[in-house]
């Protein structure tokens, strides 16, 4: 698999603040850029996803930047709470045949916001 | 949203023998799942991915004859690692495609966690 590397490998915000998360991936074949949450025991639950054809795609305090020429995306979480302290994941795939669903992960951030 | 479910969400089994577990596409049915494993503090990786009436495609350097992959039916995927050793013990989860609104994304189970003593 082609990899995707995420940083940083942890992060302390503060309540209120902004964390940010970025990935970088190699395979210009990749067009599905999914970001998941887990916590500890859990499965991976989506966030929020973006295509390459946009830019920036906002749901509630999530925000995901894409810039396709840098072959880079970010993760914004605004008015970060305590409740969102958990382990992010970015992941990109292909769309088409066999690729669909099939995720490449980045070795994950553990995010911990302090009240 | 799709819901995918698996069975059981921890067991120990003692080492050498087998221990299978389950992946359900509980709302829609699923051609394609895909098998997850995570050990403590690092990613998810993919191990397998199984199609339904066909045989798993595996992942390079993961043993098709210890981890065995069935999907006999478009809303079950089953895992069953055979002679299960200590250093098989992970966190093992699925996913499966729901192509809701021609979406690309993959919906995953709530995860097994395996302990092999």
């Amino acid at each position: 698999q082609q990899q995707v590397k995420q940083s940083p490998q942890s992060l302390i915000v503060q309540k209120g603040g902004i964390s940010i998360i970025n990935c970088a991936y190699e395979n210009t074949a990749f067009d599905y850029f999914p970001w998941y949450q887990q916590f500890p025991g859990k499965g991976p639950a989506l966030l929020i996803a973006i295509r390459p054809d946009v830019s920036e795609k906002k749901e509630g305090r999530f925000t995901i930047s894409f810039n396709k020429s840098a072959k880079q995306f970010s993760l914004h979480i605004m008015d970060s709470q305590p409740g969102d302290s958990a382990t992010y994941f970015c992941a990109a795939s292909g769309a088409g045949g066999t690729s669909y669903g099939k995720l490449t992960f980045g070795q994950g951030t553990i995010l911990t916001v302090h009240p | 949203g799709a819901v995918v479910s698996q069975h059981p969400s921890w067991v120990i089994c003692k080492s050498g023998t087998s221990v299978k577990i389950e992946c359900r596409s509980l709302d829609f049915q699923a051609t394609t799942m895909f098998w997850y494993r995570q050990f403590p503090k690092q990613s998810l990786m993919l191990m397998a991915t199984s199609n339904e009436g066909s045989k798993a495609t595996y992942e390079q350097g993961v043993e098709k004859d210890k981890f065995l992959i069935n999907h006999a039916s478009l809303t079950l995927s089953t895992l069953t690692v055979t002679s299960a050793h200590p250093e098989d013990s992970s966190f093992y989860i699925c996913s499966a495609r729901a192509p809701l609104r021609g979406a690309t994304e993959a919906f995953f189970g709530q995860g097994t966690r395996l302990t092999v003593v």
